[in-house]
């Protein structure tokens, strides 16, 4: 079965200081999709960031940017100058074997920016 | 911007009663999914649609859910009777196309509290 696993339950971090969220996962494809959703609290879920696994190049976004290891199975998001905005849970995900869409999600993370 | 909508925000159920919740996904979006959210976890899918027809709902207890896209626009979920395990946050979302690696828009969701 695919999984996708994030083993930091909770995390803190400085305004304008660096975090980066871990993110492993399993399967046996070769192409796929990862990516990272945000989950402010009492607001929507929104996309970050993502990554095709055909890819070398690492995504970014602004401030948002991951270290895809696709040996290894790792997802990482890594968010600079964090702001107070950037407080919210946040899930890696992973589509699954069908051609569906469906996503298969993490545990989440949840993040808190700190003044 | 085009946002998906969800209704109700909240709800309130005692145990064995039935609830229904509605979502209107944006305009011209073809892929409907529907998600659990237990508290501390990350989304789960129940169902997906593709425009009228259900794609997945492999994970969908269907002695007590129910789900319906008519005319391939807006959805419905039902659960009677509910119970106690069912509270949670009832996530709807849509894409464009359903295709992997699309981009899917979340609403912000019905909690549900069965009492």
């Amino acid at each position: 079965a695919q999984t996708v696993t994030q083993s930091q339950p909770e995390m803190s971090v400085q305004e304008a200081e660096t975090v980066t969220l871990s993110c492993t996962y399993d399967t046996s494809e070769n192409n796929y999709y990862l990516f990272w959703y945000k989950q402010p609290p009492s607001r929507q879920m929104i996309l970050v960031i993502r990554q095709e696994a055909y890819k070398q190049q690492n995504a970014t976004e602004n401030r948002f940017s991951v270290n895809f290891q696709k040996a290894a199975k790792s997802f990482s998001l890594k968010i600079s100058d964090s702001q107070l905005g950037d407080t919210a849970m946040y899930f890696c995900a992973f589509t699954e074997t069908s051609n569906t869409g469906k996503l298969i999600f993490g545990q989440g993370t949840t993040l808190q920016v700190k003044p | 911007e085009a946002e998906v909508a969800q209704s109700p925000r909240y709800k309130i159920t005692e145990k064995s009663q039935a609830v229904a919740f509605w979502c209107d996904p944006i305009s011209g979006h073809a892929t409907l999914y529907w998600y659990r959210q237990i508290l501390g976890q990350g989304p789960e899918l129940l169902v997906q649609f593709q425009d009228e027809s259900v794609v997945d709902d492999s994970q969908l207890p269907k002695d007590r859910f129910s789900a319906e896209r008519l005319k391939g626009v807006d959805s419905t979920l039902k659960i009677q009777p509910a119970e106690l395990g069912d509270s949670a946050m009832y996530l709807c979302a849509s894409s464009l196309s359903g295709r992997r690696g699309e981009t899917q828009y979340f609403g912000p969701g019905t909690r549900l509290l069965v009492l």
